[in-house]
């Protein structure tokens, strides 16, 4: 079947725009991730969702930073005002649910962010 | 604290040659997950093995195959015989309660003819 997908694969935007990030997961997956992955900081996690709801938004690195999930499905990260340190390669991934044991997160190609 | 730790930043290998990637890991969860991705160069992280805390036995797929050791907190991940085709970066991952995935810095493998 279908993997995660994302749009754009690649965004290049102007210090100070706001930018939307799409995230489809995979069909039935009840959680989804998003994480950055950036040279100077490697892969981390920003936010994740289960169903509609956000228990854990630890991750996002300032209130430029927000994430929504509608219908238990699609998720947009919307970061505003865009800073040359947002530059990343922003992760999308999708797991049957959020329980004990863990389920496996599968991961979409990325959409790559280059702020100037 | 949770931490993953990948030493090895880059190795290089001849094809065919059996090459092992490490992986160290830290946490007070006594239930934990670990966890082994690879990014080629097209960028996206594919899984490859899970494993929870409450099982030793080693585990071998084909060529891969993963020895982990709760005595030293290493999930150690080898390639035999490898290939072109293996040159990637490997990601070591740890979750636990929380469920999202902790990652280490990443080991660069790669593979010459």
């Amino acid at each position: 079947g279908a993997g995660v997908s994302q749009s754009p694969s690649n965004k290049v935007t102007e210090k100070g725009k706001d930018v939307e990030l799409r995230c489809d997961p995979i069909s039935g997956h009840t959680a989804l991730y998003w994480y950055r992955q950036s040279l100077g900081q490697g892969l981390e996690f920003l936010i994740y969702f289960q169903g509609n709801s956000a228990p854990d938004k630890s991750g996002l690195p300032s209130d430029r930073f927000s994430a929504e999930r509608t219908g238990g499905s699609v998720s947009t990260l919307t970061i505003q005002r865009t800073q040359q340190e947002d530059s990343a390669v922003y992760l999308c991934a999708s797991s049957l649910e959020v329980r004990n044991p863990t389920d496996t997160q599968y991961f979409g190609p990325g959409t790559r962010l280059t702020v100037l | 604290a949770q931490k993953v730790t990948q030493a090895q930043t880059e190795i290089s290998v001849v094809e065919k040659e059996d090459v092992t990637l490490d992986c160290v890991y830290e946490t007070r969860d006594t239930t934990y997950y670990l966890f082994w991705y690879k990014q080629p160069p097209s960028g996206e992280l594919v899984f490859l093995i899970r494993r929870n805390s409450f099982d030793e036995q080693n585990e071998i797929s084909g060529r891969y195959s993963w020895n982990f050791q709760k005595s030293t907190s290493s999930f150690n991940f080898t390639i035999t015989a490898s290939q072109v085709v293996d040159s990637a970066v490997y990601f070591c991952a740890l979750s636990t309660r929380t469920d999202k995935l902790i990652f280490g810095t990443g080991t660069r493998l790669q593979v010459f003819p």
